[in-house]
């Protein structure tokens, strides 16, 4: 069965700094990866998904996230943090079933520090 | 664009009544999905539609819940006898491939929840 696991519930950095969330994944087959991003009060947002074609993929917002096979990892980063940036982060990977269900970790919430 | 729409966004109910929550779906996507959010539990899957069947009613969490889809588009999350612990966010989404790596679902605002 699939599943994600964010390490980390809370991430503080200051604005300008690298943002690094992490997500590690568990999959029988070889998994579709997605990062949501959830503004306040809002629906989530699609920041990126991996689906093979390339380990290394790039979001919108200046967000990108490597998909490292040996690690069972796809942390999302970005080099530079704004304030607009400051919202909840959940990493998912697509279920094994052919419905495309998303299972999600728990949420990371990111807090950017002027 | 229309993205996807959820109604209320906001229902508090008296423990013990039945609640009805709504989804609009981007027009054209066959494939809708609700999720549940809330503290204890994250985010978790709830049914999943492809037109108006549900091949996937996996995660709902008892027999007081309940959705349908008509017209392969709006959807209808029922909840009967709501307790305290249906309080949550009610999120729908929608998409056009569920199975190829295009999945990409679109969600709406939520639903929240209050039992009282």
């Amino acid at each position: 069965a699939q599943s994600v696991t964010q390490l980390g519930s809370h991430v503080s950095v200051s604005e300008g700094a690298l943002v690094l969330l992490r997500c590690n994944y568990s999959s029988s087959v070889p998994p579709y990866l997605f990062w949501y991003v959830q503004y306040p009060n809002q629906g989530l947002q699609l920041l990126l998904k991996y689906t093979s074609a390339a380990t290394l993929v790039k979001g919108i917002n200046g967000f990108e996230a490597e998909f490292k096979k040996s690690e069972t990892s796809f942390h999302l980063t970005k080099p530079s943090a704004h304030m607009s940036d400051a919202a909840e982060y959940f990493c998912a990977v697509r279920g094994s079933s052919n419905t495309g269900k998303l299972i999600f970790g728990q949420g990371t919430t990111l807090q950017v520090k002027p | 664009g229309a993205g996807v729409s959820q109604s209320p966004s906001n229902k508090v109910t008296e423990k013990g009544k039945d609640v009805e929550l709504r989804c609009d779906p981007i027009s054209g996507h066959t494939a809708l999905y609700w999720y549940r959010q809330s503290l204890g539990q994250g985010l978790e899957f709830l049914i999943y539609f492809q037109g108006n069947s549900a091949p996937d009613k996996s995660g709902l969490p008892s027999d007081r819940f309940s959705a349908e889809r008509t017209g392969g588009s709006v959807s209808t999350l029922t909840i009967q006898r709501t307790q305290q612990e249906d309080s949550a966010v009610y999120l729908c989404a929608s998409s056009l491939a569920p199975d190829s790596s295009y999945n990409e679902q679109f969600f709406g605002p939520g639903t929240r929840l209050t039992v009282l």
